[in-house]
């Protein structure tokens, strides 16, 4: 299962770090993802890592505005920020992230996800 | 495009068989996967790939795809199965995940 950590309430221009706990699987070995969910909007997928290395894949939407890292020592995934803005108040759900591909075609899947973090920045 | 498209709606008679349908070019080649979503909880994964289920996801939910649409059906649909669903999958450049803008399913 993923456990993420606690809602935040921040103020404009200040930083935060957000974690997602790994446990019952190895966390090394599959990337965690991150996706946002601004109020009464849809989800949008922000990027992942591969904790065994610390591979960073960013949304070009993303790109530049968060670091998503990981600390495979305590299988827990990151997302921050070094200055927020009113417009990232989202709830935030890291989710474990698989894929099978041949030499044709696969898929991808994430699942769990974590039970999201809710951040309010509001001045 | 890398766009995946979705109607904002759907409705279905308690009991009725419904389709959610999901449309990008990059699902000609690539399987998406769909997820459930209830007001205040985390998405669910339902489907995934050709036709996958995750353990513990009812039967009564399959997936299919066929050219550049991808499909959800959920055969005998019940009150639990009014929530948002999305389709997701990779984009055209094969690196990023994208997710379709959801469908709000009303069972009546």
């Amino acid at each position: 299962q993923l456990v993420q950590s606690g809602s935040e309430v921040k103020k404009p221009g200040e930083s935060l770090k957000i974690s997602c706990k790994g446990s019952g699987y190895n966390f090394d070995n599959d990337w965690i993802g991150w996706v946002r969910q601004k109020p009464g909007k849809g989800l949008e997928w922000m990027g992942i890592v591969y904790p065994g290395d610390s591979n960073v894949r960013y949304s070009p939407s993303f790109e530049g505005q968060v670091t998503i890292s990981a600390d495979k020592s305590i299988s827990t995934a990151y997302l921050q920020w070094s200055s927020l803005k009113a417009s990232d108040t989202a709830m935030y759900y890291c989710a474990r992230h698989r894929a099978l591909y041949d030499m044709l075609t696969g898929y991808d899947w994430l699942d769990p996800w974590g039970q999201g973090t809710l951040v309010t920045v509001s001045s | 495009s890398s766009e995946l498209t979705q109607d904002p709606a759907v409705s279905v008679a308690l009991g009725q068989t419904v389709t959610i349908t999901c449309q990008g070019d990059n699902l000609r080649s690539y399987y998406p996967s769909w997820y459930q979503q209830k007001p205040g909880q985390a998405p669910l994964l339902v489907i995934y790939g050709k036709n996958n289920r995750p353990s513990g996801i009812p039967d009564r939910f399959s997936g299919s795809t066929s050219g550049n649409t991808a499909s959800l059906t959920i055969t005998g649909a019940q009150a639990e199965d009014e929530a948002d669903y999305y389709c997701n999958s990779r984009d055209s450049s094969g690196n990023h995940l994208i997710f379709g803008g959801g469908t709000k399913l009303n069972v009546l």
